[in-house]
Order: C-alpha cells, then sequence, then structure tokens
C-alpha cells in the first residue's frame, strides 16, 4: 500500500524558515517523480514543485522561485522542501504526491494527508 | 503560464443523474490533462491522466475526452459519493497548473 507521510508544518513567523519532509512507503521510491502540492484554507490546488526521480529535473511554482527549494533522498525514500523567506501568503496544506512516472511530468496518483503550515506574526 | 478554466464553478444535480464539466486551456496541453476529485477534510483522488485514461480503481461511469484545448469529464449517472470539488491539471510544461475546481452539489 503506498503512504506518504508528511510533517514538518506549524505555526511561523514571516520571514522564517520551515522543512518539510515527507515520508514514502509501499513504492520504489526512486522509480518516481515527486511533487509538492498546496492548499491554502478555503481555496483551491497550487502545484508547488515537482522532481525527477534522479533529481536531475526540478521545477517551481513562481510564487516560490528562489525561496523554496526541493530535494529527495531515494535512499531514505524521503523527500523535502525547504522552504525559507516565508510570507503570509504561503499558509496552506502542503501535500506530498507521488507522480506517475519517473519524470517531473507527471500527474500525482497517490498523496499525503498534507500538514499545515501557518505564517502568522 | 497555462491557465485553466473549469465551468461550471457549481452545480447541483440529483443521484442517478449524468453531468459534464468542462476545462478549458489557456493554449494547447495536447492531451496532458487530469482530472481529481476532492472531498472535504480530504486529499485529492486522481480519476483520469492523460486525458482519457482511468486511474487505478475508478469506476467505469468516470470518462474524459478532449485535446488541445478543451476537455471535458463526465459522470454517466451520479452516485451518493460523487458529490465533491473536481479539479483539472496540466503537465504540458511548468507550472503544472490547476483549474480552480467545480463543486457538484446535491440538489
Amino acid at each position: 500500500e503506498v503512504q506518504l507521510v508528511e510533517s514538518g508544518g506549524g505555526l511561523v513567523q514571516p520571514g522564517r524558515s520551515l522543512r518539510l519532509s515527507c515520508a514514502a512507503s509501499g513504492f520504489t521510491f526512486l522509480d518516481y517523480g515527486m511533487h509538492w502540492v498546496r492548499q491554502a484554507p478555503g481555496k483551491g490546488l497550487e502545484w508547488v514543485s515537482g522532481i525527477s526521480w534522479n533529481s536531475d529535473s526540478i521545477e517551481y511554482a513562481d510564487s516560490v522561485k528562489g525561496r523554496f527549494t526541493i530535494s529527495r533522498d531515494n535512499a531514505r525514500n524521503s523527500l523535502y522542501l525547504q522552504m525559507n523567506s516565508l510570507r503570509a501568503e504561503d499558509t496552506a496544506l502542503y501535500y506530498c504526491a507521488k507522480g506517475n512516472s519517473y519524470s517531473m511530468s507527471s500527474f500525482c496518483d497517490y498523496w499525503g494527508q498534507g500538514t499545515l503550515v501557518t505564517v502568522s506574526s | 503560464e497555462i491557465v485553466l478554466t473549469q465551468s461550471p464553478a457549481t452545480l447541483s444535480l440529483s443521484p442517478g443523474e449524468r453531468v459534464t464539466l468542462s476545462c478549458r486551456a489557456s493554449q494547447s496541453v495536447s492531451s496532458f490533462l487530469a482530472w481529481y476529485q476532492q472531498k472535504p477534510g480530504q486529499p485529492p483522488r486522481l480519476l483520469m491522466y492523460d486525458a482519457s485514461n482511468r486511474a487505478t480503481g475508478i469506476p467505469a461511469r468516470f470518462s474524459g475526452s478532449g485535446s488541445g484545448t478543451d476537455f471535458t469529464l463526465t459522470i454517466s449517472s451520479l452516485e451518493p459519493e460523487d458529490f465533491a470539488v473536481y479539479y483539472c491539471q496540466h503537465r504540458y510544461n511548468r507550472p503544472n497548473t490547476f483549474g480552480q475546481g467545480t463543486k457538484l452539489g446535491i440538489k
């Protein structure tokens, strides 16, 4: 059974940093691209970032480019999102999602339950 | 950035009815479009990928069609569990944007 478990969310002040983690199990992690998708309270879905199976291809939404860094550790079956210079508009539920191919150009076929990030003073 | 526009924003129907949801792209995305279903308090669930392929475990009452800029998701006969929010997403280029969603409610 595919499982994705996010952690690392919480309340943080504007301008500070946070690192999200996603522990994957139930599939061969290194065979698939991975994504972070967020959802602000009561709003729709926003794709944040994606990474290919071998980390060769990485992309970001314009709204987080230069502030967020996605990475993965295939030996640890883990995905990460380093979030710097956080803003109030980054407040959202952050989902880790498995891609349905090795590429970053993939759809999200399994999702975690999300971890909530609240940016507020 | 490719903008996906979903219509209608909301609709109310009864179980057993047929429904067609629309997703229009601001430029061609070929067939690289997916549909997701999201219920309150749950993560999204992939329904269709690459326009017309049902994801694993998705019932046959769900079907997708389209290419280029115009896509549809059809539910042939609504079940009570189908009332939810539906999103489209493309993977033609980055960012892989989502549509704003269509909320399907019970009449």
